[in-house]
């Protein structure tokens, strides 16, 4: 059973950088691509983006490109950060698998609020 | 872009009645490329159908999906109280963005 967990500080100024790292636990991290998902409090769900096993990356237009991914295939890991934050960024991430085929996102992580602070 | 509309916003049913939520693009979508979600509060989203109509592994066969092009429906068949969760549809095309979700239905039991 594939599990993701996401990790990085809860709480950002500003500003500055929200850094936040997706683990996946069980098996490979190829021909899959991994997204990161946000949900502001009580509202819908925002897809931000992903990143193919191969490190191409693709990313909503909405965020206005500030959105950066990487990919670390040796750790079993993935990254999203998103720099000069506002309080509108403020939101549950998500990270997620999504299936190649049918771009469905199958198993995801429990979520972290990211919080920013003035 | 290809916008998802969700309704009813909230739908208020008692066990074991039939619940039929719907998922209108405004724009066709392929249905291999639509698929819905379950999310119970403070948990994260659970995928329940992709393809349109096929369920994930898991997914009890009270929950059904069905449609194409525009219209698409999740159907929960008999409900049950485990079911209070809001639903979301979403899609992906290879216009932009990529991946959008409907807006949610809240089912309340």
């Amino acid at each position: 059973q594939v599990q993701l967990q996401e990790s990085g500080p809860g709480l950002v100024k500003a500003s500055e950088t929200l850094s936040l790292t997706c683990t996946v636990s069980s098996g490979s991290m190829s021909t899959y691509y991994w997204s990161w998902i946000r949900q502001h409090p009580g509202k819908g769900l925002e897809w931000i983006g992903y990143i193919y096993y191969n490190g191409n990356t693709f990313f909503n237009p909405s965020l206005n490109s500030r959105v950066t991914m990487s990919l670390d295939t040796s750790k079993n890991q993935f990254s999203l950060k998103l720099p000069s934050v506002t309080a509108a960024d403020t939101a549950v991430y998500y990270c997620a698998r999504e299936h190649t085929w049918n771009r469905s996102f199958d198993f995801w992580g429990q979520g972290t609020l990211g919080t920013v602070s003035s | 872009e290809i916008v998802l509309t969700q309704s009813p916003g909230t739908l208020s049913l008692s066990p074991g009645e039939r619940a039929s939520l719907s998922c209108r693009a405004s724009q066709s979508v392929t249905s291999t490329y639509l698929a819905w979600y379950q999310q119970k509060p403070g948990q994260a989203p659970r995928l329940l159908i992709y393809g349109a109509s096929s369920r994930a592994t898991g997914i009890p066969d009270r929950f059904s999906g069905s449609g194409s092009g525009t219209d698409f429906t999740l159907t929960i068949s008999s409900l049950q109280p485990e079911d209070v969760a809001t639903y979301y549809c979403q899609k992906y095309n290879k216009g932009v963005p990529l991946t959008t979700f409907g807006q949610g239905t809240r089912l309340e039991i």
